[in-house]
């Protein structure tokens, strides 16, 4: 399976602090992408990062990508009580099309 | 219209009924696809439409079918499920762009309780 790990699985924290989760996976992939579910709803796509770049950043957020470890981070810098949601990364195989697998995702509560 | 529309938002069935969830979407995206989530799990890839066209089933039990009868709609029909088929299904649609992965949109999902 090419599902990716995320960790930590839950994340506490004070507004105004970062969070940042971490994520592995494990074949090769052309882009890794984060996603961000509130209350087991619909997803909504963060951020894009593909596998020749190495850091991207939209707004508070900040991923970064290191593809000889398999591995990618998520920050959010200064958090806000809205920012609690899970979030999960996603990798593609090299189908053609869209077979996006999700990881095990990492639940985030922001207290104010 | 950046959204996709699920119908409807929860449904509770029993083992011998039938029924269908929908999916809508204006984006003029050639992808769509349906994913199932368990409590506090990732969403799991269950089909993909390219082109109205079946191009993945994750080996789906047949209680399940799928219709992709546009390229704007997607149904989910469901018969004889069974009490662990409860969970939140996921509709998704997106750009095909060779072999780039993009980035789904997700509709709010259908909210299923088998009895």
């Amino acid at each position: 399976s090419q599902q990716g790990e995320e960790d930590p699985q839950a994340l506490s924290i004070q507004e105004g602090e970062n969070a940042t989760m971490n994520c592995s996976y494990k074949t090769s992939i052309n882009n890794l992408q984060w996603y961000r579910q509130n209350s087991g709803r619909g997803l909504v796509h963060l951020i894009l990062i593909r596998s020749n770049e190495r850091e991207k950043h939209s707004g508070r957020l900040r991923v970064t990508l290191d593809t000889s470890k398999k591995s990618s981070s998520l920050l959010i810098t200064a958090s806000r009580a809205a920012d609690t949601a899970s979030y999960f990364c996603a990798t593609g195989e090299n189908t053609g099309f869209q077979k996006l697998v999700f990881g095990t995702g990492t639940r985030l509560l922001v207290s104010p | 219209d950046t959204e996709v529309t699920q119908t409807p938002k929860h449904l509770v069935m029993g083992m011998t009924n039938k029924k269908s969830l929908k999916c809508e979407q204006h984006m003029g995206h050639r992808a769509m696809y349906w994913y199932k989530q368990k409590a506090k799990k990732p969403p799991e890839l269950m089909f993909v439409y390219s082109y109205e066209k079946l191009s993945i089933n994750e080996s789906v039990p047949s209680r399940f079918s799928p219709e992709c009868p546009n390229s704007s709609l997607l149904n989910l029909h469901l018969h004889a499920l069974q009490p662990e088929d409860s969970a939140l299904y996921l509709c998704a649609s997106s750009q095909v762009r060779g072999s780039v992965n993009e980035k789904l949109f997700f509709g709010s999902g259908t909210q299923l309780s088998v009895l």
